[in-house]
């Protein structure tokens, strides 16, 4: 599996947009990116994923860098309720269910 | 409609004492996943069943843990003679095999704490 690098924690102020980097330099060229994310005393729920375009949902837009060592999700505007662990998980696409291998994510902070 | 659900919530044992951890998945998800989560760690993979086949249990930490689906909807989690290592959150989580993402729903998990 891929290895990620996340920073322990991040603080935003909430109306704002918040950046979440993660490297992934040694993901493989069909790995896909996933993003989970844990609110506090809940199961991590499932945020975005992309290959190599930038992608955008209802949650959040996921820009990937072109190497794809490195991407970015990016919360519009923070709310008190994104507060939680992010996780930037690189996964193979085996064509079926796979595991997920969380590394310790970024902690984000929303603040008033 | 309805998620994942963990049961019990929470389970206090004594070193020593067998445990069982129920997991009900999303009715129709054809895997599903058990993960540990340390305190202040990422969740880890445990195992992982298609349907009532046990396909991958290399993340299963010792010959004390013991998951199983039967019918391949419902499973439990058997943990035997527990240690107070064992103290962690242990997450189920399920997933349709019938799109490109694979997305796993995650149950609230239950906290386990071995005395």
């Amino acid at each position: 599996d891929a290895k990620t690098t996340q920073p322990n924690s991040m603080e935003s102020n909430e109306e704002e947009p918040v950046h979440l980097p993660c490297n992934h330099s040694t993901i493989s060229g069909t790995d896909y990116i996933h993003w989970y994310r844990q609110l506090p005393s809940q199961g991590p729920e499932y945020v975005i994923h992309g290959l190599t375009s930038n992608v955008n949902n209802r949650m959040a837009s996921l820009a990937i860098a072109e190497d794809r060592k490195s991407s970015t999700l990016i919360l519009h505007r923070a709310t008190l309720r994104d507060a939680a662990v992010y996780y930037c998980i690189p996964r193979r696409n085996t064509g079926t269910a796979s595991k997920l291998t969380f590394g310790t994510g970024t902690r984000l902070q929303v603040t008033l | 409609g309805a998620g994942v659900s963990q049961s019990p919530r929470y389970k206090v044992a004594k070193r020593g004492q067998d445990v069982a951890l129920r997991c009900d998945p999303i009715s129709g998800h054809v895997s599903l996943f058990w993960y540990q989560q340390a305190l202040g760690q990422g969740p880890e993979f445990l195992t992982y069943f298609q349907n009532e086949a046990q396909l991958d249990k290399s993340g299963l930490p010792s010959d004390r843990f013991f998951a199983e689906r039967p019918e391949g909807s419902v499973s439990t989690l058997k943990i035997q003679r527990t240690q107070q290592e064992d103290s962690a959150v242990y997450l189920c989580a399920s997933s349709q095999n019938r799109d490109r993402v694979y997305e796993q729903y995650f149950g609230p998990g239950t906290r386990l704490t071995v005395t």
